[in-house]
């Protein structure tokens, strides 16, 4: 299994402003992924991130809004950009190493 | 057809009964279908998974149940406990597990009264 780190864990953030999310495993792994939970909802993935290769977006997230950098294979960051108060969510860091792992999450508030 | 089908929306289950949740998938690509378990303010904790190539799998009071033919599989929780309560979500993934992107259902909030 892998150990992942999330920071910060939760923030509340004026409106306009943005906000990098930090993400930290404690070994090497090829498939990082970012996803956005609304409070008692489900999982939606945002982005795909690779090491060494452009973060793959789904459908209705797009990179000038969630730029996510990927520099070396334990680490990657999600930026939240501009934010509204829908950006208020829970952001979920992931890590596939044949099976996904979870980071504890970050709780965003925007106002 | 990137969707899973999630039910029951939420659950109440004696301590010691059985809990079962079901879940439906309509790509036959799917080939992994982890079952995740989140408990307030954390993140989801994978449980038990399974590939189509077997019926069942069960490691201690969890069971999943693959239906290939119908496209289905469910969580069994036997001897349900207090300390089980908790969101579950049933997902999928194709082309070598997951290590591709996961597709998730809906979450079953299940609640074991002592």
């Amino acid at each position: 299994s892998a150990v992942i780190s999330q920071k910060p864990s939760r923030d509340i953030c004026q409106r306009g402003t943005s906000l990098t999310i930090q993400c930290q495993v404690d070994s090497q792994v090829t498939m990082m992924f970012w996803y956005r939970q609304q409070p008692g909802q489900s999982l939606t993935l945002i982005a795909t991130a690779n090491q060494g290769s452009e973060a793959t977006y789904e459908s209705g997230f797009v990179i000038d809004k969630f730029p996510i950098s990927r520099p070396n294979l334990t680490f990657s960051t999600l930026t939240v950009s501009n934010m509204s108060p829908e950006d208020s969510s829970i952001y979920l860091c992931s890590a596939a190493t044949g099976e996904a792992f979870f980071g504890q999450g970050t709780r965003l508030t925007v106002v | 057809q990137q969707q899973v089908k999630q039910s029951p929306q939420s659950l109440i289950v004696q301590k010691g009964g059985i809990s079962i949740i079901n879940c439906a998938y309509e790509n036959t690509a799917f080939d992994y279908f982890p079952w995740y378990q989140q408990f307030p303010g954390k993140g989801p904790a994978l449980l038990i998974a399974i590939r189509p190539d077997v019926s069942e799998k069960k490691e201690g009071r969890f069971t999943i149940s693959f239906n290939k033919s119908a496209k289905q599989f469910s969580l069994h929780i036997m001897d349900s406990q207090p300390g089980d309560s908790a969101t579950y979500f049933c997902a999928a993934s194709m082309r070598g597990g997951a290590t591709n992107k996961l597709i998730f259902g809906t979450g079953t909030l299940l609640a074991v009264q002592p």
